[in-house]
Protein backbone atom coordinates (compact mmCIF):
# COMPACT_ATOMS: atom_id res chain seq x y z
CA UNK A 1 0.00 0.00 0.00
CA UNK A 2 1.12 3.73 -0.67
CA UNK A 3 1.93 5.72 2.02
CA UNK A 4 1.41 9.48 2.49
CA UNK A 5 3.43 10.96 -0.36
CA UNK A 6 4.60 14.56 -0.47
CA UNK A 7 6.13 16.96 -2.87
CA UNK A 8 8.72 18.56 -2.85
CA UNK A 9 11.35 17.31 -0.42
CA UNK A 10 12.79 20.33 -0.18
CA UNK A 11 12.34 23.64 -1.44
CA UNK A 12 14.31 26.79 -1.35
CA UNK A 13 11.93 30.58 -1.35
CA UNK A 14 12.98 34.08 -1.09
CA UNK A 15 11.40 35.73 1.86
CA UNK A 16 8.11 37.08 0.27
CA UNK A 17 7.41 34.38 -2.17
CA UNK A 18 4.58 31.77 -2.31
CA UNK A 19 4.99 28.49 -2.63
CA UNK A 20 2.48 25.56 -2.52
CA UNK A 21 3.64 22.39 -0.49
CA UNK A 22 1.44 18.87 -1.79
CA UNK A 23 0.10 16.06 0.21
CA UNK A 24 -1.58 12.68 -1.02
CA UNK A 25 -3.08 10.75 2.02
CA UNK A 26 -3.63 7.36 2.50
CA UNK A 27 -6.03 5.98 0.10
CA UNK A 28 -8.87 5.67 1.89
CA UNK A 29 -8.29 7.65 5.01
CA UNK A 30 -10.35 10.73 5.84
CA UNK A 31 -8.99 13.04 8.18
CA UNK A 32 -5.86 14.63 7.27
CA UNK A 33 -3.29 16.64 9.22
CA UNK A 34 -0.42 19.42 8.35
CA UNK A 35 1.96 19.98 10.65
CA UNK A 36 5.15 21.71 11.44
CA UNK A 37 8.32 20.75 12.73
CA UNK A 38 10.92 22.86 14.44
CA UNK A 39 13.55 22.29 16.52
CA UNK A 40 12.33 24.38 19.21
CA UNK A 41 8.74 23.77 19.17
CA UNK A 42 8.51 20.48 17.81
CA UNK A 43 5.30 19.44 16.34
CA UNK A 44 2.45 22.13 15.64
CA UNK A 45 -0.89 21.18 14.34
CA UNK A 46 -1.83 23.91 11.25
CA UNK A 47 -4.86 22.30 9.94
CA UNK A 48 -6.97 19.38 10.09
CA UNK A 49 -9.23 17.77 7.51
CA UNK A 50 -12.32 15.37 7.86
CA UNK A 51 -12.83 14.78 3.75
CA UNK A 52 -12.67 18.55 2.41
CA UNK A 53 -14.12 19.87 5.47
CA UNK A 54 -11.79 22.10 7.90
CA UNK A 55 -12.12 20.72 11.96
CA UNK A 56 -9.85 22.74 13.01
CA UNK A 57 -7.73 25.43 11.80
CA UNK A 58 -4.50 26.33 13.80
CA UNK A 59 -4.71 29.80 15.42
CA UNK A 60 -1.37 31.12 15.53
CA UNK A 61 -0.93 30.10 11.48
CA UNK A 62 -4.08 31.31 10.05
CA UNK A 63 -3.31 34.73 8.43
CA UNK A 64 -0.47 33.71 5.88
CA UNK A 65 -0.69 29.75 5.92
CA UNK A 66 -3.82 28.14 4.01
CA UNK A 67 -4.08 24.36 3.92
CA UNK A 68 -6.78 23.12 1.47
CA UNK A 69 -8.47 19.36 0.47
CA UNK A 70 -8.68 19.54 -3.33
CA UNK A 71 -10.57 16.18 -3.66
CA UNK A 72 -10.32 12.98 -0.84
CA UNK A 73 -6.60 11.98 -2.48
CA UNK A 74 -5.46 15.52 -2.78
CA UNK A 75 -4.22 18.71 -0.33
CA UNK A 76 -1.99 21.72 -0.84
CA UNK A 77 -0.64 23.94 2.10
CA UNK A 78 0.18 27.37 0.51
CA UNK A 79 2.64 29.72 2.75
CA UNK A 80 2.21 33.71 1.36
CA UNK A 81 4.00 35.58 1.67
CA UNK A 82 7.09 33.46 3.20
CA UNK A 83 8.78 34.74 5.82
CA UNK A 84 12.40 33.23 7.18
CA UNK A 85 10.90 32.24 10.15
CA UNK A 86 8.78 29.77 8.30
CA UNK A 87 11.72 27.55 7.53
CA UNK A 88 10.83 24.17 9.13
CA UNK A 89 10.04 20.83 7.75
CA UNK A 90 6.48 20.74 6.93
CA UNK A 91 4.49 17.14 7.03
CA UNK A 92 1.34 15.80 6.41
CA UNK A 93 -0.29 12.93 8.37
CA UNK A 94 -3.52 10.83 7.55
CA UNK A 95 -5.97 8.54 9.63
CA UNK A 96 -8.79 6.54 9.39
CA UNK A 97 -11.86 7.87 11.20
CA UNK A 98 -13.91 6.94 13.40
CA UNK A 99 -10.77 6.80 15.91
CA UNK A 100 -8.76 6.88 18.13
CA UNK A 101 -6.24 5.33 15.44
CA UNK A 102 -2.88 6.20 14.70
CA UNK A 103 -2.15 8.89 11.73
CA UNK A 104 0.45 7.85 9.14
CA UNK A 105 3.09 10.60 7.91
CA UNK A 106 4.68 11.41 5.01
CA UNK A 107 8.61 12.08 4.96
CA UNK A 108 7.79 16.05 4.65
CA UNK A 109 9.13 18.77 2.71
CA UNK A 110 11.95 20.51 4.44
CA UNK A 111 11.77 24.82 3.66
CA UNK A 112 14.40 27.37 3.60
CA UNK A 113 13.42 30.72 3.10
CA UNK A 114 16.24 33.16 2.60
CA UNK B 1 -6.01 21.49 27.44
CA UNK B 2 -4.24 18.09 26.89
CA UNK B 3 -0.36 17.97 27.47
CA UNK B 4 2.14 15.15 27.68
CA UNK B 5 5.27 15.30 29.25
CA UNK B 6 8.10 13.07 28.49
CA UNK B 7 11.98 12.69 29.22
CA UNK B 8 13.41 16.01 28.09
CA UNK B 9 16.29 16.64 25.60
CA UNK B 10 18.52 13.72 25.01
CA UNK B 11 19.06 9.71 26.34
CA UNK B 12 22.43 7.83 25.83
CA UNK B 13 23.25 4.50 26.78
CA UNK B 14 25.75 1.82 25.85
CA UNK B 15 24.64 -1.04 23.28
CA UNK B 16 22.64 -3.68 25.16
CA UNK B 17 21.23 -1.17 28.10
CA UNK B 18 17.59 -1.58 29.24
CA UNK B 19 16.18 2.27 27.58
CA UNK B 20 13.34 3.54 29.63
CA UNK B 21 11.78 7.21 28.19
CA UNK B 22 8.66 8.76 30.79
CA UNK B 23 5.95 9.45 29.57
CA UNK B 24 3.11 11.56 31.73
CA UNK B 25 -0.24 12.51 30.11
CA UNK B 26 -2.77 15.29 31.69
CA UNK B 27 -6.16 14.98 30.60
CA UNK B 28 -9.87 15.36 31.64
CA UNK B 29 -11.23 12.21 30.04
CA UNK B 30 -9.95 8.95 28.81
CA UNK B 31 -7.32 9.57 26.02
CA UNK B 32 -5.59 6.34 23.92
CA UNK B 33 -2.03 6.78 24.10
CA UNK B 34 0.48 6.26 21.65
CA UNK B 35 4.44 6.50 20.91
CA UNK B 36 5.98 7.26 17.57
CA UNK B 37 9.26 6.83 16.48
CA UNK B 38 11.52 9.32 14.04
CA UNK B 39 14.60 8.70 12.16
CA UNK B 40 16.77 11.19 9.84
CA UNK B 41 14.81 12.83 7.19
CA UNK B 42 11.73 10.95 8.30
CA UNK B 43 8.42 11.34 9.27
CA UNK B 44 7.12 10.17 12.72
CA UNK B 45 6.50 6.19 12.38
CA UNK B 46 3.71 4.80 14.18
CA UNK B 47 5.02 2.60 17.00
CA UNK B 48 2.00 1.19 19.03
CA UNK B 49 -1.06 2.49 21.43
CA UNK B 50 -3.04 1.50 24.13
CA UNK B 51 -6.74 2.14 24.76
CA UNK B 52 -7.65 1.56 28.10
CA UNK B 53 -5.92 1.26 31.37
CA UNK B 54 -3.41 -1.93 32.12
CA UNK B 55 -3.06 -2.24 28.36
CA UNK B 56 -0.08 -3.17 27.15
CA UNK B 57 1.64 -2.17 24.04
CA UNK B 58 4.26 -3.43 22.01
CA UNK B 59 5.95 -3.51 18.77
CA UNK B 60 9.64 -3.86 17.52
CA UNK B 61 10.73 -4.40 21.19
CA UNK B 62 9.51 -1.76 22.40
CA UNK B 63 6.47 -1.69 25.06
CA UNK B 64 4.95 0.47 27.49
CA UNK B 65 1.87 -0.16 30.13
CA UNK B 66 -0.85 2.45 30.11
CA UNK B 67 -1.72 3.28 33.77
CA UNK B 68 -4.33 5.82 34.50
CA UNK B 69 -3.68 5.85 38.29
CA UNK B 70 -0.10 7.21 38.14
CA UNK B 71 -1.11 8.75 34.21
CA UNK B 72 1.53 7.60 32.29
CA UNK B 73 2.63 5.48 29.54
CA UNK B 74 6.64 4.53 29.69
CA UNK B 75 8.53 3.62 26.88
CA UNK B 76 10.61 0.73 27.20
CA UNK B 77 13.35 -1.43 25.50
CA UNK B 78 15.46 -4.28 26.92
CA UNK B 79 18.03 -4.18 25.03
CA UNK B 80 19.01 -1.13 22.91
CA UNK B 81 20.64 -1.62 19.83
CA UNK B 82 22.12 1.33 17.28
CA UNK B 83 19.33 1.20 14.74
CA UNK B 84 16.80 2.49 17.83
CA UNK B 85 19.01 5.28 17.28
CA UNK B 86 16.22 8.22 16.54
CA UNK B 87 13.86 10.44 18.54
CA UNK B 88 10.81 9.35 20.38
CA UNK B 89 7.55 10.94 20.81
CA UNK B 90 5.07 9.99 22.90
CA UNK B 91 1.12 11.42 21.96
CA UNK B 92 -2.18 11.55 23.46
CA UNK B 93 -5.35 11.25 21.32
CA UNK B 94 -8.84 12.55 22.05
CA UNK B 95 -10.85 10.04 23.76
CA UNK B 96 -13.73 8.44 22.32
CA UNK B 97 -16.80 10.82 21.64
CA UNK B 98 -15.14 14.07 20.63
CA UNK B 99 -15.67 13.68 17.05
CA UNK B 100 -12.04 14.38 16.76
CA UNK B 101 -8.96 12.78 15.73
CA UNK B 102 -6.13 14.73 16.85
CA UNK B 103 -3.31 13.94 18.39
CA UNK B 104 -1.42 15.98 21.26
CA UNK B 105 2.26 15.03 21.05
CA UNK B 106 4.92 15.47 23.51
CA UNK B 107 8.93 17.64 22.54
CA UNK B 108 10.62 14.86 21.89
CA UNK B 109 13.08 12.51 23.31
CA UNK B 110 16.46 11.57 21.31
CA UNK B 111 18.17 8.40 22.19
CA UNK B 112 21.05 7.80 20.68
CA UNK B 113 23.98 5.17 21.58
CA UNK B 114 27.29 5.73 23.20
CA UNK B 115 30.14 4.64 20.93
Amino acid sequence: DAGVTQTPRHEVAEKGQTIILKCEPVSGHNDLFWYRQTKIQGLELLSYFRSKSLMEDGGAFKDRFKAEMLNSSFSTLKIQPTEPKDSAVYLCASSLWPGPYEQYFGPGTRLTVL
Amino acid sequence: GDSVTQTEGQVALSEEDFLTIHCNYSASGYPALFWYVQYPGEGPQFLFRASRDKEKGSSRGFEATYNKETTSFHLQKASVQESDSAVYYCALGEYPGTGSNRLTFGKGTKFSLIP
